[in-house]
């Protein structure tokens, strides 16, 4: 069956440094890969989306690759701030009958300290 | 603009009632979808409406059910509420992009 996983639960950093998350699937063939963010009694909101044609994908300070040969998605947030602590989802996608049907990991917890 | 929206924000009820969820889509957006979210989990898919009806579903029973109307606002209903059923629903909506918008959600308890 399809499987996700995210790296640990929670990922602790200090403010500045860089922020790097990990999204790996089994039994899988997304045409492209989403991740989104969430904060605490909220609904998630939409960070980038990577094709499956393309290697990395990035703004401002969120860089996002794609290596369907590993079956890994990589999550970096740059410059870290204590704002970006939420937790972050990945979230593969078939597409073609799948299309709209997203299927999400379990989600990191991200904390930046000051 | 506004965003999704979802009423109610909170909800309790007993088990074996019925309950109605409501969301209303970004504007411009024609697609809704529903996801429950148990705590410390990401979001589940339970299904997907497009012109008022049902283009995919997830794993889920037919206590789950859900309608789409002209506007394309949408419901959820839930039938005989199990105490697992406990959970944040929400609700996002998506127009010609693959990405999806989500409302704030419903948080249910069920006694």
């Amino acid at each position: 069956s399809q499987k996700i996983e995210q790296n640990s639960e929670a990922l602790n950093i200090q403010e500045g440094k860089t922020a790097t998350l990990t999204c790996n699937y089994t039994n899988y063939s997304p045409a492209y890969l989403q991740w989104y963010r969430q904060d605490p009694g909220r609904g998630p909101v939409f960070l980038l989306l990577i094709r499956e044609n393309e290697k990395e994908k990035r703004k401002e300070r969120l860089k996002v690759t794609f290596d369907t040969t590993l079956k890994q998605s990589l999550f970096h947030i740059t410059a870290s701030q204590p704002a970006d602590s939420a937790t972050y989802l990945c979230a593969p996608n078939a597409g073609g009958t799948s299309y709209g049907k997203l299927t999400f990991g379990q989600g990191t917890i991200l904390t930046v300290h000051p | 603009d506004a965003g999704v929206t979802q009423s109610p924000t909170h909800l309790i009820k007993t088990r074996g009632q019925q309950v109605t969820l409501r969301c209303s889509p970004k504007s411009g957006h024609d697609t809704v979808s529903w996801y429950q979210q148990a705590l410390g989990q990401g979001p589940q898919f339970i299904f997907q409406y497009y012109e008022e009806e049902e283009r995919q579903r997830g794993n889920f029973p037919d206590r789950f059910s859900g309608h789409q109307f002209p506007n394309y606002s949408s419901e959820l209903n839930v039938n005989a509420l199990l105490l697992g059923d406990s959970a944040l629903y929400l609700c996002a909506s998506s127009g010609t992009g693959t990405e999806q918008y989500f409302g704030p959600g419903t948080r249910l308890t069920v006694t």
